[in-house]
C-alpha cells in the first residue's frame, strides 16, 4: 500500500502550545499534501511539499519532508482552539504519470483546549 | 480562492434507488476526481477523470458507479442501485493541468436507509 499513515492518532494540547503530527508512507512520491478536516466537513488544503523540498512554511504551519525516511511532519505553532480538527497527509505515489490520485492516511485528531 | 462546489450537501435515499451527486470543479482544471469517506474511516479514492474519460478507478468503483461530465462545468457521480454500505461522505476534487495541489469540495453526505 502507498498510503500515508499519521502518527499520533490523537493529540491533545493546550492553546499556545505547538502541535506536531507525523506521516509515513511506503513508496516514492512526487509530492505530499496536508489537509485539515473539521468534524463532518470537507477537506481543506493546507500545504503541498514537493519531493525535492525539505521544508516549507505557511503562516503558523511548518512542513518537513524526509524522502530517505519516507516521512513528513506538520508543525502547528502557537495553536488555537480553532485548530481543533483532523489532519491528514496525502501522497501521490509517484506513478510516473499525471493521474493525480491521492492516497490518504487515517489522520491525526488534534484537540486544542482553551 | 477558487472553490469546488458540490450539491446536494446531504442526500437521503432508500436502498436500491439511484442517486446522482453533482460537482462543479474549478473552471480551468482538467483532472477530476471522486473520493469517499465512510464515517470514521480514511478518505478513499474512487475514480479519476481526464479528457472526457476515466483514467483510473479503484476496486470500490464497480459497475454500480458511473461518472459523467455532461457539459463544460459539471461533473457527476451516479450510483445506480444504492446499498447501505454506500452511506458515506462523497468528495469531488479537481486539479490543474499537471496534477498538483488538489482542491476538494465540501462533500455530499449520502445516507442510504
Amino acid at each position: 500500500s502507498q498510503q500515508g499513515e499519521e502518527d499520533p492518532q490523537a493529540l491533545s494540547i493546550q492553546e499556545g502550545e505547538n502541535a506536531t503530527m507525523n506521516c509515513s508512507y511506503k513508496t516514492s512520491i512526487n509530492n505530499l499534501q496536508w489537509y485539515r478536516q473539521n468534524s463532518g466537513r470537507g477537506l481543506v488544503h493546507l500545504i503541498l511539499i514537493r519531493s525535492n523540498e525539505r521544508e516549507k512554511h505557511s503562516g503558523r504551519l511548518r512542513v518537513t519532508l524526509d524522502t530517505s525516511k519516507k516521512s513528513s511532519s506538520l508543525l502547528i505553532t502557537a495553536s488555537r482552539a480553532a485548530d481543533t480538527a483532523s489532519y491528514f497527509c496525502a501522497t501521490d505515489g509517484n506513478r510516473g504519470s499525471t493521474l493525480g490520485r491521492l492516497y490518504f492516511g487515517r489522520g491525526t485528531q488534534l484537540t486544542v483546549w482553551p | 480562492e477558487p472553490e469546488v462546489t458540490q450539491t446536494p450537501s446531504h442526500q437521503v435515499t432508500q436502498m436500491g434507488q439511484e442517486v446522482i451527486l453533482r460537482c462543479v470543479p474549478i473552471s480551468n482544471h482538467l483532472y477530476f476526481y471522486w473520493y469517499r469517506q465512510i464515517l470514521g474511516q480514511k478518505v478513499e479514492f474512487l475514480v479519476s477523470f481526464y479528457n472526457n474519460e476515466i483514467s483510473e478507478k479503484s476496486e470500490i468503483f464497480d459497475d454500480q458507479f458511473s461518472v459523467e461530465r455532461p457539459d463544460g462545468s459539471n461533473f457527476t457521480l451516479k450510483i445506480r442501485s444504492t446499498k447501505l454500505e454506500d452511506s458515506a461522505m462523497y468528495f469531488c476534487a479537481s486539479s490543474d493541468v499537471f496534477p498538483d495541489r488538489t482542491y476538494f469540495g465540501p462533500g455530499t453526505r449520502l445516507t442510504v436507509t
